[in-house]
């Protein structure tokens, strides 16, 4: 079955980057996208960015871009989602979501990422 | 991109029907047939309920089914049942190659 394994939480101070991993098992790694979303405590779900994990290529939110960046390793069955200079406001759980269609249809576990000096 | 807007809630007794709105624009909602709806249960990941507007996911309860006409989709869950309650959240592929969801709904068994 499809698995979507995330890294671990992290805390972080403001100012800092963090990265988050990615695995994927269970079907081809390179057929499918791979979709970041984010959803702060109590809030709605955010859409960040997604990468094309054949071809490598990626598009980001406006909100985010220049602070947020998406790579994939085909040999690990792994992307990565890397968030720099970071703030309060980016206190949440990190999501990595299977695409195709038009839609997100197998999630991660989340990964709590903490800001916090 | 703003988010898609969704009631803040909705509430129904069990058997009974509840319908849920997501309007967008013309260049994300109105744009594609790319909309899907999640459920959302507290301290879980969401679930894709349906994807392409109306489309179920293997294991998805026919209970739950999708439309949209013009830039507004919609969520209908027929039959509540207390397992039902949760957070629903459309999102939509935009004219932008991006993704932009909707404001969530808190849906009531009451």
């Amino acid at each position: 079955q499809v698995q979507l394994l995330q890294s671990g939480a992290e805390v972080k101070k403001p100012g800092a980057s963090v990265r988050i991993s990615c695995t994927a098992s269970g079907y081809s790694f390179t057929t499918y996208a791979l979709h970041w979303v984010r959803q702060a405590p109590g809030q709605r779900l955010e859409w960040m960015g997604w990468i094309n994990a054949a071809s490598g290529n990626r598009q980001y939110s406006q909100k985010l871009q220049g602070r947020v960046s998406i790579t994939g390793d085909t040999s690990a069955s792994t992307a990565y989602m890397d968030l720099s200079s970071l703030r309060s406001e980016d206190t949440a759980v990190y999501y990595c979501a299977r695409g195709g269609s038009g839609t997100m249809g197998d999630w991660g576990q989340g990964t709590l990422v903490s800001v916090s000096s | 991109q703003s988010a898609l807007t969704q009631p803040p809630s909705a509430s129904g007794s069990p058997g009974q029907s509840v319908t849920i709105s997501c309007t967008g624009t013309s260049s994300d909602v109105g744009a594609y047939n790319y909309v899907s709806w999640y459920q959302q249960h507290p301290g879980e990941a969401p679930k894709l309920m349906i994807y392409e507007v109306s489309k179920r996911p293997s294991g998805v309860p026919d209970r739950f089914s999708g439309s949209k006409s013009g830039n507004t989709a919609s969520l209908t869950v027929s039959g509540l049942l207390a397992e039902d309650e949760a957070d629903y959240y459309c999102s939509s592929y935009t004219v932008s190659s991006t993704y932009v969801f909707g404001t969530g709904t808190k849906v009531t068994v009451l």
